[in-house]
C-alpha cells in the first residue's frame, strides 16, 4: 500500500525566512508521480508541481525549490523568502500508476504554514 | 474553460436526509473522482470513474453514490445523510494519461447535523 507522509504538522515563521516542508512516501511501484498542492485559507486546491520517478533533477520556480531524492524516498519543497502569502496548508500527494485505471492521488496530512509578517 | 466547477458550495443537512453534490468539467477528461477532505487527514477517494458509464469505489465509499452518464457530469449522492459524513468534498478531473495531473473543483463544505 502506498503512504505519504508529512511529519510537520504545522510550521510557523516570520517574513524572508526560508522554510522547508518535509514528505516522505512509501510505494511499491518503479513509476510513481509525487506532486505538490497548496490550499490557501479560501480552501481551493491549486498544483504546484508534478515529478516522476525517473527524474531526480531539483526543481526550481521562483522563490520555491523541490528537493526528490529516490534513495531517502523524500520530495522536500524549500520556500526562499517567505511570504505573508505563502500561508496556506500544503500537501504532498503520490500517483498510483498501476494498470486499474485508478490512479488515485494519496495524500499526506498536509503541512500548515503559517507566515507572520 | 472553466475547468472543473462544483455546487453548491456550501450545504447543511440533516440526519437522514438525501442529496446530490455536483461535478463538471468542460476539459474533456476521461477521468473524475471525488475526494473528501477532514481535518488531519489529507484527502481520501471516495468513487473514482476512468469515462462515461464507468465507475468504482475508492477508499471510503460507504454511503455513497456515483453515476457517470456524461464525459462532462460526475454527480456524488448521500443517500442518507450521517454526521460522519461532514467533510468537504472535492471532484477532480485529469485526462487519461499516467502522467497527467488531477485538477480540483473549489469543494464542496457539507455539514450534517
Amino acid at each position: 500500500a502506498q503512504k505519504v507522509t508529512q511529519a510537520q504538522t504545522e510550521i510557523s515563521v516570520v517574513e524572508k525566512e526560508d522554510v522547508t516542508l518535509d514528505c516522505v512516501y512509501e510505494t511499491r511501484d518503479t513509476t510513481y508521480y509525487l506532486f505538490w498542492y497548496k490550499q490557501p485559507p479560501s480552501g481551493e486546491l491549486v498544483f504546484l508541481i508534478r515529478r516522476n520517478s525517473f527524474d531526480e533533477q531539483n526543481e526550481i520556480s521562483g522563490r520555491y525549490s523541490w528537493n526528490f531524492q529516490k534513495s531517502t524516498s523524500s520530495f522536500n519543497f524549500t520556500i526562499t523568502a517567505s511570504q505573508v502569502v505563502d500561508s496556506a496548508v500544503y500537501f504532498c500527494a503520490l500517483s498510483e500508476t498501476g494498470d486499474t485505471g485508478r490512479r488515485a492521488l494519496t495524500f499526506g496530512s498536509g503541512t500548515r504554514l503559517q507566515v507572520q509578517p | 474553460n472553466a475547468g472543473v466547477t462544483q455546487t453548491p458550495k456550501f450545504q447543511v443537512l440533516k440526519t437522514g436526509q438525501s442529496m446530490t453534490l455536483q461535478c463538471a468539467q468542460d476539459m474533456n477528461h476521461e477521468y473524475m473522482s471525488w475526494y473528501r477532505q477532514d481535518p488531519g487527514m489529507g484527502l481520501r477517494l471516495i468513487h473514482y470513474s476512468v469515462g462515461a458509464g464507468i465507475t468504482d469505489q475508492g477508499e471510503v465509499p460507504n454511503g455513497y453514490n456515483v453515476s457517470r452518464s456524461t464525459t462532462e457530469d460526475f454527480p456524488l449522492r448521500l443517500l442518507s445523510a450521517a454526521p460522519s459524513q461532514t467533510s468537504v468534498y472535492f471532484c477532480a478531473s485529469r485526462t487519461g494519461a499516467r502522467r497527467d495531473t488531477q485538477y480540483f473543483g473549489p469543494g464542496t463544505r457539507l455539514t450534517v447535523l
